[in-house]
């Protein structure tokens, strides 16, 4: 079945600094890849939507300046937390959709748990 | 605009006991997917069944079963003789079709948390 990465899983940083997740498709090619935010006990909530080689799409209320989204390769997407501060706190999921696949599915990864002291 | 509720926000059953978790969605679309998702405490999201607009057929799945009412509006999901590792938070989400090569988003329910006593 189609896998999903992220990398790390888990991140504590001090306020102020940025912090880099990576989000890889192993065995296909991700034409567009998701980034979810989830705090605890609440639902998943999308951030932005990235095309593979074109700037990503964010969604309302999202800070484009803060998320940095690359997606420069059929199988690697990374997100950016620049400037993290405690309220970055919070898990953060990504998704993708790949050449070949159904229009409709999503792989989602792991999940990496970001916490900002 | 579309929207997933799910009115149930924690269920509490004993093991062995059938459980059934409700999902009502909202779409303008005659062309749609919808998702049961569970997310153990691992946060892992672990994908269930997906289901398009056009297939109201029940589906069964071992001890899970879902049954889509378009009349309704609603993608429920029924887990027979719980047992304690279906502990888990559970989505429902739907996806709009869209066309011309425009991104298909996922809009997820808020969830329902189920515990499964011992």
């Amino acid at each position: 079945g189609a896998v999903v990465s992220q990398h790390p899983s888990w991140v504590i940083c001090k306020s102020g600094t940025s912090v880099k997740i990576e989000c890889r498709s192993l065995d296909f090619q991700a034409t567009t890849m998701f980034w979810y935010r989830q705090f605890p006990k609440q639902s998943l909530m999308l951030m932005a939507t990235s095309n593979e080689g074109s700037k990503a799409t964010y969604e309302q209320g999202v800070e484009k300046d803060k998320f940095l989204i690359n997606h420069a390769s059929l199988t690697l997407s990374t997100l950016t937390v620049t400037s993290a501060h405690p309220e970055d706190s919070s898990f953060y999921i990504c998704s993708a959709r790949g050449l070949g696949l159904g229009i409709d599915e999503q792989f989602f990864g792991p999940g990496t748990r970001l916490t900002v002291l | 605009a579309q929207k997933v509720t799910q009115a149930q926000t924690e269920i509490s059953v004993v093991e062995k006991e059938d459980v059934t978790l409700d999902c009502v969605y909202e779409t303008r679309d005659t062309t749609y997917y919808l998702f049961w998702y569970k997310q153990p405490p691992s946060g892992e999201l672990v994908f269930l069944i997906r289901r398009n607009s056009f297939d109201e057929q029940n589906e069964i799945s071992g001890r899970y079963s879902w049954n889509f009412q378009k009349s309704t509006s609603s993608f429920n999901f029924t887990i027979t003789a719980s047992q304690v590792v279906d502990s888990a938070v559970y989505f429902c989400a739907l996806s709009e079709r869209r066309y011309g090569g425009a991104t298909n988003k996922l809009i997820f329910g808020t969830g329902t948390l189920l515990a499964v006593q011992p």
